[in-house]
């Protein structure tokens, strides 16, 4: 059974970059059929999904994060990692990475999430 | 972007109880939806797709159903580990949106 994990700073000053990581075991993260993503979800909130990756290199992102987001992956450590430049108070959130399953649809493995607080 | 609004926002239902939750969506989505139980401190885990396939694993006491802008999550015989949030989310159209989430407890 594939299990993700996220890595990465939990505090990162504003105007800064957040860098996290989500190392995928369990499985190949450039078997086809699926999309590897990042979602996020501030305190007592709803989720929003950041944007994902597919194992040819392709990427989506949402809209409103697209200007700042960039995914990439490292197949030879079966990682892919997300970068938010110039981050804000508003960027404060659990960030969870996820496998979406590209031919049924829905999220069907996920991190465990990890805090990202952005202050100064 | 496809907005997805979930009723009721929180519910408290009796053990035993059969518990449904709305999701409706602002565009014709077909059948691309999830469900998601989330419980504090953990992730979300997939328990419906395609609006009413059972992903694998997950009791048969929860169903979904419905097409198009409306959809339909139903817990039948309420257990007290069913205490979560619940999320919709639409995989038609990208960006993909969650409802807003329905805060379930136990009464």
């Amino acid at each position: 059974q594939v299990q993700l994990q996220e890595s990465g700073p939990g505090l990162v000053k504003p105007s800064q970059t957040l860098s996290l990581t989500c190392s995928v075991s369990g499985g190949s993260i450039s078997s086809g059929g699926y999309y590897w993503t990042w979602i996020r979800q501030p305190a007592g909130k709803g989720l929003e999904w950041i944007g994902r990756l597919y194992t040819t290199g392709s990427t989506d992102f949402n809209p409103s994060l697209k200007s700042r987001v960039t995914i990439s992956v490292d197949t030879s450590k079966n990682q892919f990692s997300l970068n938010l430049s110039s981050v804000t108070a508003t960027d404060t959130a659990v960030y969870f990475c996820a496998r979406d399953r590209w031919e049924t649809g829905g999220f069907d493995s996920w991190g465990q999430g990890t805090l990202v607080t952005v202050s100064s | 972007d496809i907005q997805m609004t979930q009723s009721p926002s929180s519910l408290s239902a009796s053990v035993g109880d059969r518990v449904t939750i709305a999701c409706q969506a602002t565009q014709d989505i077909r059948t691309y939806l999830s469900w998601y139980q989330q419980k504090p401190g953990k992730a979300p885990n997939l328990l419906i797709y395609d609006a009413s396939k059972l992903e694998a694993g997950v009791p048969s006491r929860f169903s979904g159903s419905g097409s198009g802008t409306g959809f339909t999550f139903t817990i039948n015989s309420l257990q007290p580990e069913d205490v979560a949030t619940y999320f919709c989310q639409q995989y038609d159209d990208l960006p993909y949106t969650f409802g807003q989430g329905t805060k379930l407890e136990i009464k």
